[in-house]
């Protein structure tokens, strides 16, 4: 049983666009919903967080947006850089418990 | 903002020896960590989670008696791969749960390669 799904598995930006990457949960306890990067060869790093009582949250370029009724989240990245280029996983979990992890989107951007 | 240590990066052992892994909450006290393992690629899939001095809690599929995980403090957790064989080879990633301030750090992932 797939609890959770991300997509796209990949996606190629240009330069200054804008990145979009999806999350869909079926467990409805999840009241914990981030988004961690993952450079090759390096663990994953906290890059935004939301909880349910709020739809969206904004830090810097990296907005995201939660649908509790849809359960869904995405990742919004703005102005998307070369240095963005990186492995995302979505990995929403329950309040003292475990994170599930997405199966990650390689996104690329262009120069 | 809280940082996770965990060493080594890499290692090199040969098949049928042990290896350890450590994993240390440097700035905060973690009651809970968790280890996965990744191959390339692919996603992080949980091995097991682990409670400050008690028994880890397995998940299904992952040998405990292969994959042997110690909590013996709120600071230091480590894995250690018993009789490894080349299977074994994969990318180990330790996290911390702050136990005041709600989160999960990551370590920084140690590379095993089994020969």
């Amino acid at each position: 049983q797939q609890q959770v799904k991300q997509s796209p598995q990949s996606l190629i930006v240009q330069k200054g666009g804008i990145s979009i990457i999806n999350c869909a949960y079926e467990n409805t306890a999840f009241d914990y919903f981030p988004w961690y990067q993952q450079f090759p060869g390096k663990g994953p790093a906290l890059l935004i967080a939301i909880r349910p009582d709020v739809s969206e949250k904004k830090e810097g370029r990296f907005t995201i947006s939660f649908n509790k009724s849809a359960k869904q989240f995405s990742l919004h990245i703005m102005d998307s850089q070369p240095g963005d280029s990186a492995t995302y996983f979505c990995a929403p979990g329950t309040s003292y418990g475990k994170l599930t992890f997405g199966q990650g989107t390689i996104l690329t951007v262009h120069p | 903002g809280a940082v996770v240590s965990q060493h080594p990066s890499r290692v090199i052992c040969k098949s049928g020896t042990s290896v350890k892994i450590e994993c240390r909450s440097l700035d905060f006290q973690a009651t809970t960590m968790f280890w996965y393992r990744q191959f390339p690629k692919q996603s992080l899939m949980l091995m097991a989670t682990s409670n400050e001095g008690s028994k880890a809690t397995y998940e299904q599929g992952v040998e405990k008696d292969k994959f042997l995980i110690n909590h013996a403090s709120l600071t230091l957790s480590t894995l250690t791969v018993t009789s490894a064989h080349p299977e074994d080879s994969s990318f180990y990633i330790c996290s911390a749960r702050d136990s005041v301030n709600y989160g999960y750090t990551f370590g920084s992932g140690t590379r095993l390669t089994v020969v």
